[in-house]
């Protein structure tokens, strides 16, 4: 079964800096994948996708990734991050018919 | 549209007991799934279904089980509920497994 890392558990960041979060996945084939956010006490949207095309995608609010397919990563990145986006974060892969959710990684940012 | 709709959101119950969580979408969506999350280990699938008709398991799918008599429900049944069914239950729904999901809000489930 194919598994998906997110390496960092605990990110913690003031305003107006920089973030990037690491995705790694096993899947050697085709991949879709994913990152979804988890607002404090909602339920998972869709931040960005990746299915073909353009490596660098662009999502809501800011966001983007970046698709490194020799390095297996799918990495998150946001230039200037806000408080308002506290959440955790959790990628997602879809391979041969199996889709996988990492651990998650929870995003403070101080004011 | 309502989305992705789940019942109870919170419920208690005793170790032993039987229930069923009811999801319900109002998208057409064919593909529907059950996730369970738990602290340090994201989301991980229970159960689903590509559509009426037709489930199968995922990756941790002991004690549950599912059926799927119409496109718009996905009923998750706890059997006989145990401590480790401890977890916050997400259904989630999409035109297929391949896409995007759109996720219910939650049933936070304490089995005590």
């Amino acid at each position: 079964a194919q598994s998906v890392s997110q390496h960092n558990h605990h990110v913690i960041l003031s305003e107006a800096a920089s973030l990037e979060l690491g995705c790694n996945y096993s899947y050697g084939g085709t991949v879709n994948l994913f990152w979804y956010v988890q607002y404090p006490g909602q339920h998972l949207q869709l931040l960005l996708k990746y299915f073909s095309g353009d490596p660098l995608v662009k999502g809501i609010k800011g966001f983007e990734a970046e698709f490194i397919k020799s390095k297996f990563s799918f990495n998150l990145r946001k230039p200037s991050v806000q408080w308002s986006d506290t959440a955790e974060y959790f990628c997602a892969v879809v391979g041969n018919n199996d889709m996988r959710f990492g651990a998650g990684t929870r995003l403070t940012v101080k004011p | 549209n309502a989305g992705v709709t789940q019942t109870p959101k919170f419920q208690v119950l005793k170790t032993g007991q039987s229930m069923t969580l009811q999801c319900a979408q109002d998208m057409n969506h064919e593909y529907m799934s059950w996730y369970r999350q738990d602290p340090g280990m994201g989301l991980r699938l229970i159960h689903y279904s590509v559509g009426a008709g037709i489930t199968d398991q995922g990756e941790v799918p002991n004690g549950y089980n599912v059926s799927r008599s119409t496109t718009e429900d996905f009923p998750l049944r706890l059997l006989s509920a145990a401590p480790s069914q401890t977890s916050v239950y997400f259904c989630a729904s999409s035109y297929k497994r391949e896409v995007e999901q759109y996720f219910g809000p939650g049933t936070r489930l304490t089995v005590t």
